[in-house]
């Protein structure tokens, strides 16, 4: 039972660049999170997912598109990665949304 | 909408001191509260929770935590700090987001520091 799992760990990208973020989980939850967090702001939601093939939007999700085609699966992409996109991205599982699980996050520097 | 305030961005005790974190909400419902903790370079791992009754919860790693309604706080305190608390914390309120899914809120986060 490897919990949540991101991929990868570490990415740079050149600014314009596009990349897709994987998070993966093997406890069956329904919903699904993508935060950002960046120093002093905490955590922010980017997009969420109540289910397979639902998404909604968070607080923060210009730049960002996601899609959850399977169950397990929820992806995080970057069409045109901007510097102000730099930030420790972690995904969040949960069945029942009060005791979310973390993944452990992935640093993507943009430059 | 919902927030949360975390006062304190950085705390440095003593090990052995005792220990509190302060956390401010503001929710127009009944809150369900929480406090999370983050290792360095770690995902955050739920120390507690709060959704009714007794206002004084108890979490793991010896964590516990009052909800005053009055006062709309829910601040994390610990007896004797170990040096392996050092780590940051997140108090973060659940609201229903409307689209079927609840939500949480986070504070900014409070680092602590032990000294030895």
């Amino acid at each position: 039972n490897a919990g949540v799992t991101q991929t990868p760990k570490f990415r740079v990208l050149k600014t314009g660049q596009s990349m897709t973020l994987l998070c993966a989980q093997d406890m069956n939850h329904e919903y699904m999170y993508w935060y950002r967090q960046d120093p002093g702001m905490g955590l922010r939601l980017i997009h969420y997912s109540v289910g397979e093939g639902t998404t909604a939007k968070g607080e923060v999700p210009d730049g960002y598109n996601v899609s959850r085609l399977k169950k397990q699966n929820f992806l995080l992409g970057l069409e045109s990665a901007a510097p102000s996109q730099t930030s420790v991205y972690f995904c969040a599982s949960t069945i029942n949304f009060y005791e979310q699980y973390f993944g452990p996050g992935t640093r993507l520097t943009v430059t | 909408a919902q927030s949360v305030t975390q006062p304190d961005i950085h705390i440095t005790v003593s090990e052995g001191a005792s220990l509190e974190l302060r956390c401010n909400y503001s929710y127009g419902a009944t809150p369900y509260l929480f406090w999370y903790v983050q290792s360095p370079g770690q995902g955050l791992q739920l120390l507690l929770k709060y959704f009714s009754g007794d206002t004084l919860v108890q979490g793991i790693k010896g964590f516990e935590a009052e909800f005053k309604r009055s006062q709309s706080s829910f601040n994390l305190r610990k007896p004797s700090v170990h040096w392996s608390d050092a780590a940051e914390y997140f108090c973060a309120v659940g609201a229903y987001s409307g689209a079927g899914s609840y939500q949480l809120t986070f504070g900014k986060g409070t680092k602590l520091s032990v000294i030895p």
